[in-house]
């Protein structure tokens, strides 16, 4: 069982814009800013979203990042094929034992 | 552009250590902005934070694995390890390892190694 909370799975049809939710606690989510990857089928993650919002050099804009209290949601507009991917949210967990937590990862298909 | 190379073993016996190298290019491991982090996936399932290192030599580790984990940094060479001791078939996974900003966020990655614990 995840510390962070996403859904398994997510659709879309091509152009459409699809919301991936991610919830946590006060201790991660609520005190740490948030980052997502997108992991392609047989590869390493990637990192999408840093710092809640940023994108690094090279992911389109396309893709968006907000967070709001202990929860936060990545969107991705014009919906492609390949944006096929699971789709992981990642933040720093500052309870007793502090590390780094994940999402249990969303899988989005594209229809 | 920096990059990172998983080496080491892809079958380890039960209770015995897994021992895997990263090997940074085009980067240094003793930049003092970044951690270098191991994390690892079970086939089929989610990503598992193992730990990091700092270029001094200071580490931060899963609470779950601590026991059981030791990373290490050697700055002649621009690499960094991963040993994790008393393997059981649980841990078979594969592992990556990534570059980790002072905000947690891994911004590049291995191609990841897979590790197989079976006799």
């Amino acid at each position: 069982q995840s510390v962070l909370t996403q859904p398994p799975s997510a659709s879309g049809t091509p152009g459409q814009r699809v919301t991936v939710s991610c919830s946590g606690s006060s201790s991660n989510i609520g005190s740490s800013p948030v980052n997502w990857y997108q992991q392609l089928p047989g590869t390493a993650p990637k990192l999408l979203i840093y710092t809640n919002t940023q994108r690094p050099s090279g992911v389109p804009d396309r893709f968006s990042g907000s967070k709001s209290g202990t929860s936060a949601s990545l969107a991705i507009s014009g919906l492609q094929s390949e944006d096929e991917a699971d789709y992981y949210c990642a933040t720093w967990d500052d309870s007793l034992n502090a590390h780094v937590v994940f999402g249990g990862g969303t899988k989005l298909t594209v229809l | 552009q920096v990059q990172l190379q998983e080496s080491g073993p892809g079958l380890v016996k039960p209770s015995e250590t897994l021992s895997l190298t990263c090997t940074v290019s085009g980067g240094s491991v003793s930049s003092g902005y970044y951690y270098w982090s191991w994390i690892r996936q079970p086939p089929g399932k989610g990503l598992e934070w193992i730990g990091y290192i700092y270029y001094s030599g200071s580490t931060h580790y899963n609470p779950s694995l601590k026991s059981r984990v030791t990373i290490s940094v050697d700055t002649s060479k621009n690499q960094f390890s991963l040993k994790l001791s008393s393997v059981t078939a649980a841990d078979t996974a594969i592992y990556y390892c990534a570059r980790e900003g002072v905000k947690h966020d891994l911004d590049y990655w291995g191609q990841g190694t897979l590790v197989t614990v079976s006799s």
